[in-house]
């Protein structure tokens, strides 16, 4: 079976600082790790995603996540945010099956 | 390049009625498709996913069902809605192959509000 945790539920930042999204999970196999956002009403866009190859991986928006094997992690960083990245988070990961976090909430403060 | 598209985008229907939620996919062939709920300020509920036409797996037990008519369609029905029914509904669909690490695309999503 897998899981996936995102310890934080809301992550409140201020405009233009770096922020870090925590998402780890457990697997008893290899596993291929993403991160979506949901924008207020809206359906969920894939943001980034690991499935071989380097570990760290960007998205055209600034994002980028490292798979750490060893710590089962798989973090979203970004050094300055806008108020645009306001939005639901979801980490997921899929071997046996597409399993997603429970989300992070980020609200960018002005 | 593939779409997704569901509809309608937003519902509001009494207790007791029926429903039906639409979804089709274009752009690719044979796609795994699924129905996700999200309730009000909480996480994805998986309710159905299907691998091929009049194959369902329902994940939850409930007054729900779901069916695939065609290849790229999938539709989410109920005979009678419960107040609990409300929530938004996301659907959504995957290629097959291990090449696309199971990618999950999604709708744009339908809001139903049970009154």
């Amino acid at each position: 079976a897998q899981s996936v945790t995102q310890l934080d539920s809301q992550v409140p930042v201020f405009e233009e600082a770096p922020v870090e999204l925590r998402c780890n999970y457990s697997s008893s196999v290899s596993v291929y790790l993403f991160w979506y956002v949901q924008y207020p009403n809206q359906g969920l866009q894939l943001l980034l995603k690991y499935l071989s190859g380097s570990t760290l991986v960007e998205s055209i928006n600034g994002f980028e996540a490292e798979f750490n094997k060893s710590q089962t992690s798989f973090h979203l960083r970004k050094p300055s945010v806008h108020i645009s990245d306001t939005a639901e988070y979801f980490c997921a990961v899929t071997g046996q099956n597409f399993v997603f976090g429970p989300g992070t909430r980020l609200s960018v403060l002005p | 390049s593939q779409t997704i598209h569901q509809w309608p985008a937003t519902l509001v229907q009494p207790v007791g009625s029926p429903l039906s939620l639409e979804c089709t996919v274009e752009g690719t062939s044979n796609p795994n498709l699924y129905w996700y709920r999200q309730a009000a300020g909480r996480g994805l509920q998986l309710l159905f996913y299907s691998v091929g036409i009049g194959q369902i797996s329902s994940e939850v037990p409930q007054n729900l069902s779901a069916s695939r008519p065609q290849d790229r369609q999938f539709i989410l029905s109920s005979k009678k809605l419960l107040l609990s029914d409300s929530g938004f509904y996301l659907c959504a669909w995957s290629p097959t192959g291990a090449s696309s690490g199971n990618t999950i695309y999604f709708g744009e999503g339908s809001w139903l509000t049970v009154v």
